[in-house]
């Protein structure tokens, strides 16, 4: 049973930085056929596609966050991570992980983490 | 960018009866190559993460209840929930990936009448 976790500070100071990881259980990342997303959701408010990680390591992140967005994989911990620099309250969200097969490209999301609260306040 | 448009942004409909969920992508996301269409659709209940209920715009995924379908190609799809059950009350957002950034509809939010 495909199991993601996510995990992270809670509470951002703007200008910092905000730092998840999502625990992968069931599935090897590293070992190919899925590529690793984080999706976040703003309260009340639709969702959003923040980018994405191969098992080769290449990324893709949205355009409207790219240069402030890094998404790593660990193969080792069995975990990829999200980093999002210079935060403001425009990023409070929640936060989600899902994974994509990589199918004819790759896209749909069919296993979800449950999502970790992020707030960026003083 | 590709930009998904939903319409109603909500609607309310009896049980058993028929809801209809329309999505609109800016620019066609049918690859001729393969001629699928690059299209999912999601349901999010209160406090949970999105369900993956559609993908290739008409496949069900496994252990959604027919009662959901999918259809529709190029620019246009629907989301057709027959037979509304109670639990189906949710928010539904459909999504490209035919090209990155993929992008989310700004959902539907189905309530019984």
């Amino acid at each position: 049973q495909l199991q993601l976790q996510e995990s992270g500070s809670g509470l951002v100071k703007p200008s910092q930085t905000l730092s998840l990881t999502c625990a992968v259980s069931g599935s090897s990342i590293g070992s190919g056929g899925y590529s690793w997303s984080w999706i976040r959701q703003p309260p009340g408010k639709g969702l959003e596609w923040i980018g994405y990680i191969y098992p080769s390591g290449s990324t893709f992140y949205t355009p409207s966050l790219r240069g402030r967005v890094t998404i790593s994989l660990d193969t080792s911990k069995n975990q990829f991570s999200l980093r999002l620099s210079s935060v403001t309250a425009a990023d409070t969200a929640v936060y989600y992980c899902a994974r994509s097969p990589i199918i004819m490209g790759t896209g749909y999301l069919d296993y979800w983490g449950q999502g970790t609260q992020v707030t960026v306040s003083s | 960018d590709i930009v998904m448009t939903q319409s109603p942004d909500s609607l309310a409909v009896s049980l058993g009866e028929r809801a209809t969920i329309n999505c609109k992508s800016s620019q066609s996301v049918l690859y001729s190559s393969n001629n699928k269409n690059y299209l999912t659709w999601y349901q999010q209940k209160p406090g949970q993460p999105p369900k993956l209920l559609i993908y290739w715009a008409s496949t069900r995924e496994s252990g959604v209840p027919d009662r959901f379908s999918g259809s529709g190609s190029g620019t246009d799809f629907t989301l057709t929930i027959s037979n509304l059950q109670a639990e189906d009350v949710a928010v539904y957002y459909c999504q490209q990936y035919y090209v990155t950034p993929w992008a989310f509809g700004q959902g539907t939010k189905v309530e019984i009448k």
